[in-house]
C-alpha cells in the first residue's frame, strides 16, 4: 500500500525566509501527489498537485513542488514566508483506486516575525 | 464554485446520544468520504461512499455508520457517542471521472466534543 512521510511535525521560519517541507512516498508507478493547506479549524485546501508532465508543479499562494522520482519526495517551497503562511500543511498520495487517498500526518508552519 | 458544505461547525453533545453530521456537495461528484483528524494522527478514513446507497468502510469505522441516499448528501452517523469521538470531522468529495488522478474537495470540518 501506498503511504507517505512527512519529516518535521513542526517547522519555524522567519518571516521572508525560505519555506520546506518534506514529503516522501512510496507507491506504484504512477504516484499522483498533492499537497493541502489548513488553516485552525477549517478544511483542507488544495495548493497544487501533480499527475503527469512537469516535475515542478506551481500552486496558490507562491508554492511550489517538485516531483523526483528517484528520490520518491515531492517537496513543497516557497522563496520567501509570509505571516499569513502559518497553517498545516499535508502531503498526500492517491491509491490505485477511488477510495484510496494517503495522507501524511502533516507538518505545523510557524512564521516568526 | 466547487462547494462541500457541512451543517454543523461546532457541536457539543453528551455521551450516548446519537448523532449525525451531514454533508453536502454541489459538483454531482460519485466519491464521498468522511474523515477524522486528530492531532498527532493525521486524518483517518471513516467512511468511504462511491454511489447513492454504496459504501465501504475505512481505517476506522468501529461505532460510526453512514447514509447516502442522495448523490449530493453523505451523512455520518454516531449511534451512541462516547467520549473518545470528540475529534474535527472532515467530509470530501471525489469526481468519479477524474479517477485516482481527481483531488479531494473539503467541507470546513465539523468539530464535535462529546462531555
Amino acid at each position: 500500500a501506498q503511504s507517505v512521510t512527512q519529516l518535521g511535525s513542526h517547522v519555524s521560519v522567519s518571516e521572508g525566509a525560505l519555506v520546506l517541507l518534506r514529503c516522501n512516498y512510496s507507491s506504484s508507478v504512477p504516484p499522483y501527489l498533492f499537497w493541502y493547506v489548513q488553516y485552525p479549524n477549517q478544511g483542507l485546501q488544495l495548493l497544487l498537485k501533480y499527475t503527469t508532465g512537469a516535475t515542478l508543479v506551481k500552486g496558490i499562494n507562491g508554492f511550489e513542488a517538485e516531483f523526483k522520482k528517484s528520490e520518491t519526495s515531492f517537496h513543497l517551497t516557497k522563496p520567501s514566508a509570509h505571516m499569513s503562511d502559518a497553517a498545516e500543511y499535508f502531503c498526500a498520495v492517491s491509491g490505485n483506486t477511488g477510495n484510496q487517498f494517503y495522507f501524511g500526518t502533516g507538518t505545523s508552519l510557524t512564521v516568526i516575525p | 464554485d466547487v462547494k462541500v458544505t457541512q451543517s454543523s461547525r461546532y457541536l457539543v453533545k453528551r455521551t450516548g446520544e446519537k448523532v449525525f453530521l451531514e454533508c453536502v456537495q454541489d459538483m454531482d461528484h460519485e466519491n464521498m468520504f468522511w474523515y477524522r483528524q486528530d492531532p498527532g494522527l493525521g486524518l483517518r478514513l471513516i467512511y468511504f461512499s462511491y454511489d447513492v446507497k454504496m459504501k465501504e468502510k475505512g481505517d476506522i469505522p468501529e461505532g460510526y455508520s453512514v447514509s447516502r441516499e442522495k448523490k449530493e448528501r453523505f451523512s455520518l452517523i454516531l449511534e451512541s457517542a462516547s467520549t473518545n469521538q470528540t475529534s474535527m470531522y472532515l467530509c470530501a468529495s471525489r469526481p468519479g471521472l477524474a479517477g485516482v488522478r481527481g483531488e479531494l474537495f473539503f467541507g470546513e470540518g465539523s468539530r464535535l466534543t462529546v462531555l
